[in-house]
């Protein structure tokens, strides 16, 4: 099956700064790669997705990157701000089936 | 509107018991799917259905776990003999349909097991 890895684990910026975060998956057939944010006790909550025919999304302040001969995707965040400290997780996964998670990436901006 | 709704919040039980956990999907949504998350890990994939049928459940631990969605709506997710082990979130998702990739989670249910 899927296994997805993330690192790091935990990530600490100062405000305004930019923050990476990045995935590997190992089926090749994955072909939808979603990024959640979790706050401490909330549901985690869809912030950007990028499916395999794409190379590159960006929403305001986030960005995230494919690279499927790589089996690797990462989450761009620039200008942090300390509202965007959370659990970030990365997931993918092959259509029809379910997600598999990354481990999480704790990150903490610092005012 | 309404978003994925879990029902209890929060669950104590003792070692042994039966539980239930309760989710409400986004109206509408035909794809349901059960996660549990363990402190500090990623959501894990326990089982998920399309309409009232299970499609897969090969994520459920052991026969001591059960899922339904018998009107192809609520689900409730069935844990008999609870253990300690099975303390955890339990986290459920809706989509609008089966080959739709994007899903939305509910607060999940805290069960703890003492």
């Amino acid at each position: 099956g899927e296994n997805v890895e993330q690192h790091p684990s935990t990530l600490s910026v100062q405000e305004g700064d930019s923050a990476v975060i990045k995935c590997t998956y190992s089926d090749s057939a994955s072909n939808y790669f979603p990024w959640y944010k979790q706050e401490l006790g909330k549901r985690p909550q869809l912030i950007i997705d990028i499916r395999s025919n794409v190379g590159e999304k960006k929403d305001q302040r986030i960005a995230v990157t494919l690279n499927k001969t790589a089996k690797h995707f990462s989450l761009h965040i620039t200008e942090t701000q300390p509202e965007d400290s959370a659990v970030y997780f990365c997931a993918a996964r092959v259509s029809g089936s379910r997600l598999t998670f990354g481990e999480g990436t704790q990150l903490t901006v610092n005012p | 509107g309404a978003g994925v709704s879990q029902t209890p919040s929060n669950k104590v039980t003792e070692k042994g018991k039966y539980v239930e956990l309760r989710c409400d999907p986004i109206s509408g949504h035909t794809a349901l799917y059960w996660y549990r998350q363990s402190l500090g890990q990623g959501p894990e994939f326990l089982i998920y259905f399309q309409g009232t049928g299970a499609a897969d459940d090969s994520g459920l631990p052991n026969d001591r776990f059960f899922a339904v969605r018998p009107e192809g709506s609520v689900s409730t997710l069935k844990i008999q003999r609870t253990e300690r082990g099975d303390s955890a979130v339990y986290l459920c998702a809706s989509s609008p349909g089966f080959a739709t990739d994007t899903q939305y989670f509910g607060p999940g249910t805290r069960l703890t097991v003492l």
